[in-house]
């Protein structure tokens, strides 16, 4: 069961915020947040575990609800650099750490 | 951060033909590394579990003979694409789990994989 990515795509100008939710109908451990350039592998963002946590790094930021099995990643104070394709990677309650990628966020931030 | 080398970044071969992937982790000992297969504009999408000194577990779907997993130390496991073909053109990634119990999965830089 993919976690539901939203939005599928926004675009932003330098110094906007936006918000990436990913959705899962299943129980989850933890859930991951990647971002992704073009012909790159994904980069590690974040984790966050079950309990309900949020966690910041720079100006992105995420939060994990748990019983809601939804994750939100907040991107403040957008920079170019932010442009990329972001994906959630959710674990699930059987803590295998397996993951499984939502369909991915298209992020493209411009002047 | 820890480093996981994947070797080719680039490769691309006659239909029939097979191809091994590499993924290697420089700096820590993986005791499970995954495999991912991305297509362009898509997610990743999970193939198999490989594990140190067990088979592969491999997601439904995946053809177990048609992409072999090996996994013969706790730094390197290999992705072998055999008979390949056109269809099976994508961008192959790899992920490794430090076995110290770390839970960040550290990714590989990909292969493309072009078939003709």
């Amino acid at each position: 069961q993919q976690p539901v990515q939203s939005p599928q795509a926004v675009i932003l100008r330098e110094g906007e915020d936006a918000v990436i939710n990913c959705s899962s109908s299943k129980a989850l451990y933890s859930v991951h947040w990647y971002r992704q350039k073009h012909g790159e592998a994904p980069v590690f963002l974040m984790i966050l575990l079950k309990g309900g946590e949020q966690k910041g790094h720079e100006k992105i930021s995420a939060s994990f609800n748990e019983k809601k099995q939804q994750s939100s990643l907040y991107l403040t104070a957008s920079q170019l650099s932010y442009s990329g394709t972001y994906f959630c990677g959710t674990e699930g309650a059987d803590s295998s750490y397996k993951l499984i990628f939502g369909s991915g966020t298209r992020l493209l931030v411009r002047p | 951060g820890a480093v996981v080398s994947q070797h080719p970044s680039w490769v691309i071969c006659k239909s029939g033909t097979s191809v091994k992937i590499e993924c290697r982790s420089l700096d820590f000992q993986a005791t499970t590394m995954f495999w991912y297969r991305q297509f362009p504009k898509q997610s990743l999408m999970l193939m198999a579990t490989s594990n140190e000194g067990s088979k592969a577990t491999y997601e439904q779907g995946v053809e177990k003979d048609k992409f072999l997993i090996n996994h013969a130390s706790l730094t390197l496991s290999t992705l072998t694409v055999t008979s390949a073909h056109p269809e099976d053109s994508s961008f192959y990634i790899c992920s490794a789990l430090e076995g110290t119990g770390n839970e960040k999965l550290f990714f590989g830089s990909g292969t493309q994989l072009s078939v003709l």
